[in-house]
């Protein structure tokens, strides 16, 4: 069955630096990722979605995704932390060759403190 | 562009009552899902639908009913609330499929069952 991890709860970083939040998943087949974010009181957005191609996808607001398959992971990157970065982050494949469904991470808490 | 528009925002039941949620998209996507989304569980997948006329269940269909008469509308049903139904309600449309395709999402709707 196809899963993804996000195995921190909550990243902290301060304004400016760089931030990592972490995704492995397992899947059978080719894997179809993606990145959500969710403001407060809001629905998820699109970030980014990797398919094919190059291992590193670049996305909405300046972030960009590693995917590494030999480690499966798929992990969000940003080269420099804004406050307004601060949001809930979720990581999610496709479920199934059909398409019809995500599974969703349970997500990961990012505050940059300014 | 409205984009998925979801009613009421707000909802408190009493076990037992029913209620539906409206969910309305004016991107002339061909499918449609309801997520709910509940604190450390991230969002799992209730009912979805490829097009007017087709729904199929998700991962915890129990106690939720789906329609699709028309390309724009997806409303889900609660028959007979319980509280194990309190949650943040996400509909959200794509062109091209959940696995696929960016997903878009409405605002949500907070039901609590009391």
């Amino acid at each position: 069955a196809q899963s993804v991890a996000q195995p921190e709860d909550q990243v902290n970083v301060a304004e400016g630096n760089p931030l990592t939040v972490k995704c492995t998943y397992s899947v059978s087949g080719n894997p179809y990722l993606f990145w959500y974010v969710q403001y407060p009181n809001r629905g998820l957005q699109f970030l980014l979605k990797y398919i094919t191609g190059d291992n590193l996808v670049k996305g909405s607001y300046g972030f960009e995704a590693e995917f590494n398959k030999s480690q499966t992971s798929f992990h969000l990157k940003k080269p420099s932390a804004l406050v307004s970065d601060s949001a809930l982050y979720f990581c999610a494949v496709r479920a199934s060759q059909a398409g019809t469904a995500l599974i969703f991470g349970k997500g990961t808490t990012l505050s940059v403190s300014s | 562009n409205a984009g998925v528009t979801q009613t009421p925002k707000f909802q408190v039941l009493k076990t037992g009552q029913s209620m539906t949620l409206q969910c309305a998209q004016d991107m002339n996507h061909e499918y449609m899902s309801w997520y709910r989304q509940d604190p450390g569980m991230g969002l799992r997948l209730i009912h979805y639908s490829v097009g007017a006329g087709i729904t199929d269940q998700g991962e915890v269909p129990n106690g939720y009913n789906v329609s699709r008469s028309t390309t724009e509308d997806f409303p889900l049903r609660l028959l007979s609330a319980a509280p194990s139904q309190t949650s943040v309600y996400f509909c959200a449309s794509s062109r091209q499929g959940a696995g696929i395709g960016e997903l878009f999402f409405g605002e949500g709707s907070r039901l609590t069952v009391l």
